[in-house]
């Protein structure tokens, strides 16, 4: 059984202060690393994918890979009241045709 | 460019009724999924296509059936509805590598009194 864990919040930040994410996952032969933004009665939109580790950089947002330590986190410079959402982690495995999902992070930036 | 496009976007039903959800995409993507979403839970998959013909069942199946009509649209079927089948529904779709990221319908939210 393959596991994702994150942390269900919320956590909450101050306009302007960097949000630190953080999601853990079972399986070793995971290959591929997803971040998705949700709104609340939205759907989920991609923010970021790694799939080497280290760090990868896109505007205010980096994904950061641990693949030793089945870890992969997101963070988030510069916290906007607009990046107040759920944060869900998605992960893929070797060979496997699905993701699996964490239950996501609640995020609040305050103003 | 629609991408995922997912109806109806609302339904209410009565418990024993059925429906079918209907999803399609024009991104000429290969696998699509159907994943259920409750409070507290995230995102559960209930059944997936990774290529048109083949049909695959995901965590939580039971109660339900779907159809690949052809490469654009993947439906799911709930033959007799449930109270526990109270749910937003998202359709999501993906060219077929794994390594890239899955494009979500804006979902279906269905009652079942």
């Amino acid at each position: 059984q393959k596991e994702v864990e994150q942390n269900s919040g919320p956590l909450s930040v101050p306009e302007g202060a960097i949000a630190s994410l953080n999601c853990t996952y079972s399986d070793r032969g995971s290959q591929s690393f997803f971040w998705y933004r949700q709104y609340s009665g939205k759907s989920p939109e991609l923010i970021m994918f790694i799939y080497s580790n280290g760090d990868k950089e896109d505007g205010r947002f980096t994904a950061q890979l641990n693949k030793a330590s089945q870890y992969v986190s997101l963070l988030i410079r510069d916290s906007q009241p607009s990046d107040s959402a759920t944060y869900l982690c998605a992960v893929n495995s070797a060979g496997y045709s699905t993701l699996t999902f964490g239950k996501g992070t609640m995020l609040l930036v305050s103003p | 460019n629609a991408g995922v496009t997912q109806t109806p976007k609302f339904q209410v039903l009565k418990t024993g009724q059925s429906m079918t959800l209907q999803c399609a995409q024009d991104m000429n993507h290969n696998s699509m999924y159907w994943y259920r979403q409750d409070p507290g839970m995230g995102l559960r998959l209930i059944y997936y296509s990774a290529s048109e013909g083949t049909t695959d069942k995901g965590e939580v199946p039971n109660g339900y059936n779907v159809s690949r009509l052809n490469k654009r649209e993947f439906s799911l079927r709930l033959e007799s509805a449930a109270p526990s089948q109270t749910s937003v529904y998202f359709c999501a779709s993906i060219t077929g590598a794994m390594n890239q990221p899955q494009h979500f319908g804006d979902g279906t939210r269905l009652s079942i009194l």
